[in-house]
């Protein structure tokens, strides 16, 4: 089946400690996601990458960087992770066909920083 | 600015009951796309629905059927004879054309009791 995988699917860093997230899709789609969701809290859009051109949201922290080094993979780096970026990190993709198309989202990845 | 207002936060219904989660949305275009995702406790998001700006046709999927009306800027869901497995966050979405942004409302906890 095609999907969206993420692994792994829980991640322990220590504090400051760099850490990357992994992203892969079977959808051979255009656009990949990276969604940060904190606790009882909506999904927040960090950056995305259509093909290879990379989007970053104004409000994204420069801690976040994200690779992409071909159409099935895409990875989330937190350079210095703090207390603060403990969430679930999940990754989308979706085909842009000149309209809106939905995003299929993966698993996720929950990040527990100590 | 686009914007996905879920007034309630929490739902408690017992097996077997109709439930409906609201969903309010804000947008300037003319052009935009409704979603509904759910996150069961494992932290998926899953695709449920996808409307857009000139489809107001109603829509049921066996058990779920969802309204749409321009008028009042509301798609709302709804869950018929509801069961355990249907407890999970509800999140609506909204996104413009020629944006690649999907906006997420709050989202609405759905507990399905025995």
């Amino acid at each position: 089946d095609a999907m969206v995988i993420q692994n792994p699917r829980y991640q322990v860093t220590q504090f400051g400690k760099p850490v990357t997230l992994s992203c892969s899709q079977t959808l051979n789609h255009n656009v990949m996601y990276w969604y940060q969701q904190k606790s009882s809290q909506a999904p927040k859009l960090l950056f995305h990458y259509y093909d290879k051109d990379f989007n970053n949201e104004a409000d994204t922290p420069d801690n976040f960087q994200s690779r992409r080094p071909n159409t099935s993979f895409c990875f989330l780096d937190i350079r210095s992770p703090g207390l603060g970026d403990a969430a679930m990190y999940l990754c989308a993709t979706s085909s842009r066909q000149g309209v809106m198309d939905t995003q299929y989202f993966g698993p996720g990845t929950r990040l527990t920083v100590l | 600015a686009q914007k996905v207002t879920q007034a309630q936060t929490e739902i408690s219904v017992v097996e077997k009951e109709d439930v409906t989660l609201d969903c309010v949305y804000e947008t300037r275009d003319t052009t935009y796309y409704l979603f509904w995702y759910k996150q069961p406790p494992s932290g998926e998001l899953v695709f449920l629905i996808r409307r857009n700006s000139f489809d107001e046709q109603n829509e049921i999927s066996g058990r779920y059927s969802w309204n749409f009306q321009k008028s009042t800027s509301s798609f709302n869901f709804t869950i018929t004879a509801s069961q355990v497995v249907d407890s999970a966050v509800y999140f609506c979405a909204l996104s413009e054309a020629q944006v690649n942004d999907m906006r997420f409302g709050a989202g609405t906890r759905l507990t399905v009791k025995p």
